[in-house]
């Protein structure tokens, strides 16, 4: 198993643009999150989603849109990028049906906005 | 909603001593507190894990207590060794299915082992 897969590792955009954060898994997981993390402020839930076909909000989701077609993938849309948006993008997959509900964490999208 | 507070930020031991970091919560439905390690440059990686219904829970030279009275929880490391240097998180959720499994983070404490 390849685990929680993200693309890509780096990126640098600039004001305005857009682009997808990738995730994928191959757990089979029903629940995935995306996280982001700042220097200083831990890791802040982003949206997240239960199963195919449902996402909702997390702490800080302004700027961002999700979508859950598949149990694998679950990629983060930033529409219209701005700078406060530079971080580092970690999305987590576990499965929900389990007791403890471990998250497990990709390797992470280091995102640059200038 | 849930609110997690670390403490300390930073701490710094000499190789061999022993580390203890701690969290408080703020809500009293959590049930699930996981510590995660996070080395520089790489993803946070699960070390130790507690449910409510349980004080203490042990692996080699971690463990970890629960007081949900007091709704805190502390990691702790026994005859630390350099490679335990690393940012380490606490997280706390209602637990089981569905959102009740959305973590809540604290802040981060950055590890230093001294050799």
């Amino acid at each position: 198993n390849a685990g929680v897969t993200q693309t890509p590792k780096f990126q640098v955009l600039k004001t305005g643009q857009s682009m997808t954060l990738q995730c994928a898994q191959d757990m089979n997981h029903e629940y995935m999150s995306w996280y982001r993390q700042d220097p200083g402020m831990g890791l802040r839930l982003i949206h997240y989603s239960v199963g195919a076909g449902i996402t909702d909000q997390g702490e800080v989701p302004n700027g961002y849109n999700v979508s859950r077609s598949t149990t694998e993938d679950f990629p983060l849309r930033l529409l219209s990028a701005a700078p406060s948006q530079t971080s580092v993008y970690f999305c987590a997959s576990s499965n929900s049906g389990r007791a403890l509900h471990t998250q497990y964490f990709g390797p992470g999208t280091r995102l640059t906005v200038l | 909603g849930e609110n997690v507070e670390q403490h300390p930020s930073t701490l710094s031991v000499q190789e061999g001593d022993s580390a203890v970091i701690k969290c408080t919560y703020s809500d009293s439905a959590s049930n699930y507190f996981p510590w995660y390690k996070q080395e520089l440059g790489k993803r946070p990686q699960l070390i130790i894990d507690i449910r409510s219904n349980v004080g203490e829970k042990k692996d080699q030279r971690i463990a970890v207590t629960l007081n949900k009275t007091a709704k805190h929880f502390s990691l702790h490391i026994t005859e630390t060794q350099p490679e335990d240097s690393a940012v380490y998180f606490c997280a706390a959720s209602l637990g089981y299915g569905g959102s009740q499994g959305n973590l809540i983070f604290g802040k981060g404490t950055k590890l230093s082992v001294k050799p």
